[in-house]
């Protein structure tokens, strides 16, 4: 039943070990994003996907890439963590559109030893 | 720069009675807003929103106010029920020319509803 599947739901990595989150959907939306949220914040955009168009927020470190390869499939690459990056991930997707409401997976918690 | 705002990390209400949540944004772009609810351990789930060109939407318990010329919304939760506690979040959303919504959030506020 459920439709934004994110794995795993916990991950812990070294600091500097690249690490690879994944977010799977069967809504066939058209879009897919990447939020980080931290302890006690709002979360935050990091880059979203319309369709194979990938777009980045401006502030989102370069540290942080992501790939598209299908409709369902969307993952979030982290290449050398450090401990900042320590926090919730959250995927989402949405129909194209501005004013459709994004549907969340469970997120991810990411821990940098 | 924090463009929305959600004032109260926290509210506590009676069951039966009415929850009142509040979030101001400053961006006048905004033209979309959506409430989330989110239970620990899960993701946000979209619960309601609602169109600038409207200054009321309702569903079932649910119903978000908008005030377009003070920049603030809300959400009334009536009767408000023990299951109903969680961390709403406010958030907001502008078309700029995109064919998706950049969603904008507030910080949460954490509601308990007590039996």
């Amino acid at each position: 039943d459920a439709m934004v599947i994110q794995n795993p739901r916990y991950q812990v990595t070294q600091f500097g070990k690249p690490v690879t989150l994944s977010c799977s959907q069967t809504l066939n939306h058209n879009v897919m994003y990447w939020y980080q949220q931290k302890s006690s914040q709002a979360p935050k955009l990091l880059f979203h996907y319309y369709d194979k168009d990938f777009n980045n927020e401006a502030d989102t470190p370069d540290n942080f890439q992501s790939r598209r390869p299908n409709t369902s499939f969307c993952f979030l690459d982290i290449r050398s963590p450090g401990l900042g990056d320590a926090a919730m991930y959250l995927c989402a997707t949405s129909k194209a559109g501005y004013n459709q409401p994004q549907h969340f997976g469970d997120g991810t918690r990411l821990s940098i030893l | 720069d924090q463009q929305v705002k959600q004032n109260s990390p926290s509210l506590s209400v009676q069951e039966g009675r009415i929850s009142i949540l509040n979030c101001d944004y400053t961006n006048s772009m905004f033209d979309y807003f959506l409430w989330y609810k989110k239970y620990p351990a899960e993701g946000p789930t979209f619960l309601i929103s609602i169109s600038s060109i409207k200054d009321k939407n309702e569903d079932g318990r649910f119903t978000v106010f908008l005030n377009k010329s003070a920049k603030h919304l809300s959400l009334h939760i009536v009767p408000s029920q023990p299951g109903d506690s969680a961390v709403y979040f406010c958030a907001a959303s502008d078309a700029g020319g995109t064919s998706y919504g950049k969603l904008t959030f507030g910080q949460g506020t954490i509601l308990t509803v007590h039996p």
